[in-house]
Parts: structure tokens; C-alpha cells; sequence
């Protein structure tokens, strides 16, 4: 079945470390994303990358990295600069041109 | 820049009921329109689109027209079942600043009772 994973489910940190998140796709869809969703709120941007070794920077990148070696795969790191990550942050990826955006499961997670 | 405004949940409705959530948005030009739905713990999944004005996007007995007139893309759909109870999300792509990005509304929660 083609679609995205996105793993863990739950993550749970502590203050200062940093952690990465996994997003793979089997889609074959060129461009992928991070959004953040906190409660009562819309998602927002994180970073977005249309072709492997490149990414943009979105609305909140401040105290994210992403990386973009291979096609299927799009990892975010919460860094330890990230002021507020507890929250649930959602992959997604979308083929050139179709507007439609194919979304993973989530994962949330929570600093202490 | 590019925004969504949608109605506040919740929204509660009685099974079989009319439902209407209202979606309007600013943007330059004519962005393509999209609802998204979101069940608890879920990622989101696309219920419909639109890509040019007057444009119909339905699936799964919801329905959404784009209203370039009146900047809107209202979600409506005549007969709610328990299984819609999620939390849908209005979205717009737009034509400046990042082609590909989408903006999301604050998202409305339905809840559907018996």
C-alpha cells in the first residue's frame, strides 16, 4: 500500500535535547512538508522541500532543521532552540502539480 | 499575505441534519480551495477541491462551491452521520510568496449525536 509513515506515534523528550522526527513516503511524490498543529489552531508551515537536496524554510522554522537526501524520506529535528515544541506535527507530501497534499498519521510530541 | 477565516466550533448536530460550515478567505488572484477532514489522533485526508471560480468540489455527500464573488467556499452536505464527527479544515493554495504553500483555516470541529 503506498502512502506516508510517520514514526513514532508518541514522543516523549526533555528540555534541551534535540529529536528527530520520521516521514517516508512510497508515493513518488517530489515535494514533501512539515506542518505544526497546536490545539484550536490551523497547521503551520515548518519547512518544505520540492526536489531531494533542496527545502525552504515556512512560516516557523526558527529551532527546526530538515534534511532531504532521498526522495522517500524528509526527517525534522526539533532543536533544543525550539522555545515551544510540545505539539503534533504532521508530514505531508504532494505530486508536481496536482495541488493535492497526501498527509501521514502524526506524531505528537511532548517536552518536559 | 493569503488567510482563512472559518466558523468556531463546535458544531453540534443532530444525526440526519443540514450541515453548512462557512469557509471565506483572502488571496490574490484565484487560489485553489480545498476542505480537509481530521479524525481524532489522525492525520489530515482532502474531502474535496476546487480550482477555479464556480467550480463544485463534492465527494462522500459533502459539497463545496468556489465563490469568487464572494471570496467563500462554504462545506455543506444534507444529511450528517455520526461517522463525520472530526474537525475540517478549510485551505487555500495560493499564487504568491511560495507557490506550494498551503494556508489552513483554525479548523471547525463537528460533532454529530444520535
Amino acid at each position: 500500500d503506498g502512502g506516508i509513515t510517520q514514526s513514532p506515534k508518541y514522543l516523549f523528550r526533555k528540555e534541551g535535547q534535540n529529536v528527530t522526527l520520521s516521514c517516508e513516503q512510497n508515493l513518488n511524490h517530489d515535494a514533501m512538508y512539515w506542518y505544526r498543529q497546536d490545539p484550536g489552531q490551523g497547521l503551520r508551515l515548518i519547512y518544505y522541500s520540492q526536489i531531494v537536496n533542496d527545502f525552504q524554510k515556512g512560516d516557523i522554522a526558527e529551532g527546526y532543521s530538515v534534511s532531504r537526501e532521498k526522495k522517500e524520506s524528509f526527517p525534522l529535528t526539533v532543536t533544543s532552540a525550539q522555545k515551544n515544541p510540545t505539539a503534533f506535527y504532521l508530514c505531508a507530501s504532494e505530486i508536481e502539480d496536482n495541488y493535492e497534499q497526501y498527509f501521514g498519521p502524526g506524531t505528537r510530541l511532548t517536552v518536559t | 499575505g493569503d488567510s482563512v477565516t472559518q466558523m468556531e466550533g463546535p458544531v453540534t448536530l443532530s444525526e440526519e441534519a443540514f450541515l453548512t460550515i462557512n469557509c471565506t478567505y483572502t488571496a490574490t488572484g484565484y487560489p485553489s480551495l480545498f476542505w480537509y477532514v481530521q479524525y481524532p489522533g489522525e492525520g489530515l485526508q482532502l474531502l474535496l477541491k476546487a480550482t477555479k471560480a464556480d467550480d463544485k468540489g463534492s465527494n462522500k455527500g459533502f459539497e463545496a462551491t468556489y465563490r469568487k464573488e464572494t471570496t467563500s467556499f462554504h462545506l455543506e452536505k444534507g444529511s450528517v452521520q455520526v461517522s463525520d464527527s472530526a474537525v475540517y479544515f478549510c485551505a487555500l493554495r495560493g499564487l504568491t510568496g511560495g507557490g506550494n504553500k498551503l494556508t489552513f483555516g483554525t479548523g471547525t470541529q463537528l460533532k454529530v449525536e444520535l
